[in-house]
């Protein structure tokens, strides 16, 4: 995988569902994967830094586990509300010298009714 | 602590006049990137900047952009003699540190650019 993708391009889902989507990344020269959400109108909000192979971070509802090895990305969110309807972004920092450069998905788009 | 501050949000360009965007980073932030955003597509990097430095580049367009982050003042993003394919959104974050050291980048809310 050269790029960075996520699974489901959208998501449409009842209050109170838990959900899950998927962000790949290249894992070859891994350093870092980032979580972002980010709503309408509003900056790219981040939710979470991951680094460790087998990690999990949990803000609340939502949470994330990472796999460095097989290159991929867990975000899940227990019980969705409406409020969670955002865009949510992973982005991939790998190796490169000075490089810093965050590498983003184009996002899932989750839409949660009421 | 205000967030990462842009200017102008919305901007209108006839084709061959020239756009500045401007990003003020938050307090403390010497690290500054921006990303564009085309119609139906992804966050994609443009330039990576520290105080006074071009750190990486490799994301923008070779003629006609350039951006600087002086010592003092904002970081600006310039785009000379403007086209239809520059209208986008352009995003700036900050970070007070490189993102290699485990910080994260925090976003402005965007510059709006049509060209027309």
């Amino acid at each position: 995988i050269l790029n960075v993708e996520q699974s489901p391009q959208s998501l449409h889902v009842q209050e109170g569902d838990s959900t899950n989507f998927t962000c790949s990344f290249p894992s070859s020269n891994f350093y870092a994967l980032h979580w972002y959400r980010w709503e309408t109108a509003k900056s790219p909000e981040a939710l979470f830094v991951m680094t460790l192979n087998g990690d999990e971070k949990k803000k609340g509802r939502i949470s994330a586990t990472l796999n460095t090895k097989e290159g991929y990305s867990y975000l899940y969110i227990k019980g969705s509300q409406p409020e969670d309807s955002a865009t949510y972004l992973c982005a991939s920092l790998a190796y490169g010298g000075a490089t810093n450069k965050l590498i983003f998905g184009t996002g899932t788009l989750l839409a949660v009714q009421p | 602590n205000a967030g990462v501050m842009q200017n102008p949000r919305h901007l209108v360009r006839r084709r061959g006049q020239e756009a500045r965007l401007r990003c003020s980073p938050m307090k403390g932030h010497s690290h500054v990137y921006w990303y564009r955003q085309l119609p139906e597509e992804g966050l994609k990097f443009m330039v990576y900047l520290q105080k006074e430095n071009i750190i990486d580049e490799s994301g923008m367009p070779k003629e006609r952009f350039s951006a600087e982050f002086p010592k003092e003042g904002p970081s600006i993003l310039r785009i000379q003699q403007v086209v239809r394919g520059d209208s986008a959104a352009y995003f700036c974050a900050s970070s007070p540190g490189r993102t290699s050291w485990g910080n994260t980048i925090y976003f402005g809310e965007g510059s709006w650019l049509t060209v027309v």
